[in-house]
């Protein structure tokens, strides 16, 4: 079955380490999204890409950095610059039909990371 | 600046019971606006859009949601409430002159259906 998968499911990090989310996804979508969900704060985008090699940061990138080497892929990795990275990661890709894009996003079922 | 709206925080129904919830946006041009449900500890599910022509959109589950323009609204709405329902709900608008396609959503609406 297509769909995208996160992993770890739950992680700890400590005190001035970086942590690296994985997004893998199998349905040959061009464009993949990160997002941080907050209680009460709905999902704030921290990076997308829309095409192999490229990424934009969104509204929320400071203490993060990803890369997209491959299609399927698009990891994420928390810095130690981030210094309130507790929350809840979710993996998101579409379909990129360039400027009018009317396609839904498809979710992961999410990281949630924890500080030790 | 371009916003999404859920006034209500929790919305409760009795089982059987319509639902509505509230989405109201604004954005500088025409929308695409889209509905998701998010069970606990899970990712976002799509149940439908908005691009364009008939204002009463059917989605998945039986939902449904209506696009008024003047109002800017897009409730999301089913006839007859399930307790399987209950979930988290999102509202999510796309700036068609947005480029990455970066959905800017509300900040949920919890509902809970009761027996």
């Amino acid at each position: 079955d297509g769909g995208i998968t996160q992993s770890p499911k739950y992680l700890f990090r400590k005190e001035g380490q970086n942590v690296t989310l994985s997004c893998e996804q199998n349905l040959n979508h061009d464009a993949m999204y990160w997002y941080r969900q907050d209680p009460g704060q709905g999902l704030r985008l921290i990076y997308y890409s829309q095409i192999v090699n490229d990424f934009q940061k969104g509204d929320i990138a400071e203490g993060y950095s990803v890369s997209r080497e491959k299609k399927e892929s698009f990891p994420l990795t928390v810095t130690s610059a981030q210094k309130n990275p507790t929350a809840f990661y979710l993996c998101a890709s579409s379909i990129w039909q360039g400027h009018d894009n009317n396609q839904p996003q498809h979710f992961g079922d999410g990281t949630r990371l924890s500080i030790l | 600046a371009q916003s999404v709206a859920q006034p209500e925080d929790q919305v409760n129904v009795a089982e059987g019971n319509p639902l509505t919830v509230k989405c109201t946006y604004s954005v500088s041009g025409n929308p695409y606006l889209f509905w998701y449900v998010q069970y606990p500890n899970r990712g976002l599910q799509f149940l439908l859009k908005y691009i364009t022509g008939d204002n009463l959109v059917k989605g998945s589950y039986g939902f449904e949601a209506e696009f008024n323009k003047s109002q800017t609204s897009f409730h999301l709405k089913k006839p007859s409430a399930l307790v399987s329902d209950s979930a988290l709900y999102f509202c999510a608008v796309r700036d068609r002159d947005n480029q990455g396609g970066k959905l800017i959503f509300g900040q949920g609406t919890e509902l809970s259906v009761k027996p």
